[in-house]
């Protein structure tokens, strides 16, 4: 079985501050994982996911995200939030072929950006 | 390249009518998820469809279908709507079931 866990629905940082965004997954298999933004009223963009090979892995709009398995974690961060910034962010895991493939996402975590 | 577009964005049906949403996937992605996402929380999988034939479903009950047309487009249809159907319904292609899904923009329903 496959889920994820976002702690904290609502996060609020200073424009400019470190932005931190956590994820927890389960999964019986070698997880593939992703990091979509939302933001009002509109469809689910994907801004990085990890499928093998390196653990840091770099998306856009200067967000990153490490792959820890010890921890099954796979946080996302951005050294400097921007007021574009404010959105909604789902943490999602998908199953190799063989075993299911949909992803499974997390309740979301609601970003906002104080000027 | 054409992305991922879903029609209509808005409607609004009565409780028991019933709904179709299309969904056209972008260009050369043969595989169409559907998901819908009730306010506040995140998307929910409702069924996939690879090359015309579906390949897999979540938990949602049979009268939420589908069809997948050989061109790769889609269509969710829900019969005898409930209120608790209302939600913002996605669309995500891929060009294979395994890799990353391009999503739509959404059709938001409002059943009342």
């Amino acid at each position: 079985a496959q889920s994820v866990t976002q702690l904290g629905s609502h996060v609020s940082v200073s424009e400019g501050a470190l932005v931190l965004l956590r994820c927890n997954y389960s999964s019986s298999v070698p997880p593939y994982l992703f990091w979509y933004v939302q933001y009002p009223n509109q469809g689910l963009q994907l801004l990085l996911k990890y499928t093998t090979g390196a653990t840091l892995v770099k998306g856009i709009n200067g967000f990153e995200a490490e792959f820890k398995k010890s921890e099954t974690s796979f946080h996302l961060t951005k050294p400097s939030a921007h007021m574009s910034d404010a959105a909604e962010y789902f943490c999602a895991v998908r199953g190799p072929t063989n075993t299911g493939n949909q992803f499974y996402f997390g309740t979301g975590t609601s970003l906002t950006v104080i000027p | 390249e054409t992305g991922v577009t879903q029609s209509p964005t808005h409607l609004i049906k009565t409780r028991g009518q019933q709904v179709t949403l299309r969904c056209s996937s972008q260009s050369g992605h043969n595989t169409v998820s559907w998901y819908q996402q009730a306010l506040g929380q995140g998307p929910q999988f409702i069924f996939q469809y690879y090359r015309e034939e579906e390949n897999g479903r979540g938990n949602f009950p049979p009268r939420f279908s589908g069809l997948q047309f050989p061109n790769y487009s889609s269509e969710l249809n829900v019969n005898a709507l409930e209120l608790d159907d209302s939600a913002l319904y996605l669309c995500a292609s891929s060009h294979s079931m395994n890799t990353e899904a391009f999503f739509g923009q959404g059709t938001r329903l409002t059943v009342v």
